[in-house]
């Protein structure tokens, strides 16, 4: 599986906008972007998800580097429920069903 | 629909007993996950299911560990001898199949957290 980077560790102020960012340098033609977040005591959630073009839900936005080499998720207006663990996984269209989650970003944000 | 239940939210018990975790996934969901979630490994897949049949059990720690899922709402994940190194956080998953969801989404429980004593 194509391995994904993520800082350790964000911090930002509510109400203004948080830009995650993920690298996956080896990803091949075929992998998806997933991104999926795990609030405090809870099992993690899917947030969004895209293949090359940049996706928006009322969630979050995904925008993806033209060579897909890298991503970042945009929470728009951060608030403090939006506290947690975000992760980035690169999934195969056709194969595996499987999610490797590595160990994410965890978000802090300030009231 | 209420989502993927597990039970017992919580378990407490001594090293050397068996512990058995039950998942009931969304209906109309055809795959199944297992995982385990600890401070220093993170979250580790250990088994998954395809329509009730174990497709990928790599993930399975050891023979102490099973699981079975005997129809499509049921699954169990049992510990025989548990051992406090078992003491995690497990989360049970389920998503519709490839032809019902491309983008591979899947949805999880609340966890059941473990302790081994």
């Amino acid at each position: 599986d194509a391995k994904t980077t993520q800082p350790n560790s964000m911090e930002s102020n509510e109400e203004e906008p948080v830009h995650l960012p993920c690298n996956h340098s080896t990803i091949s033609g075929t992998d998806y972007i997933h991104w999926y977040r795990q609030l405090p005591s809870q099992g993690p959630e899917y947030v969004i998800h895209g293949l090359t073009s940049n996706v928006n839900n009322r969630m979050a936005s995904l925008a993806i580097a033209e060579d897909r080499k890298s991503s970042t998720l945009i929470l728009h207006r951060a608030t403090l429920r939006d506290a947690a663990v975000y992760y980035c996984i690169l999934r195969r269209f056709q194969g595996a069903q499987k999610l490797v989650f590595g160990q994410g970003t965890r978000l802090t944000i300030n009231p | 629909d209420a989502g993927v239940i597990q039970s017992p939210r919580h378990e407490v018990t001594e090293m050397g007993q068996e512990v058995t975790l039950r998942c009931k996934p969304i209906s109309g969901h055809d795959y199944l996950f297992w995982y385990r979630q600890t401070m220093m490994r993170g979250l580790e897949l250990l088994i998954y299911f395809n329509n009730n049949v174990p497709i990928d059990d790599s993930g399975m720690p050891e023979d102490r560990f099973s699981a079975k899922m005997p129809n499509a709402s049921f699954s169990t994940l049992k510990i025989q001898p548990s051992e406090p190194r078992d003491s995690a956080v497990y989360f049970c998953a389920s998503r519709v199949g490839a032809a019902g969801g491309v983008r591979g989404t899947q949805y999880f429980g609340p966890g059941t957290r473990l302790t081994v004593l």
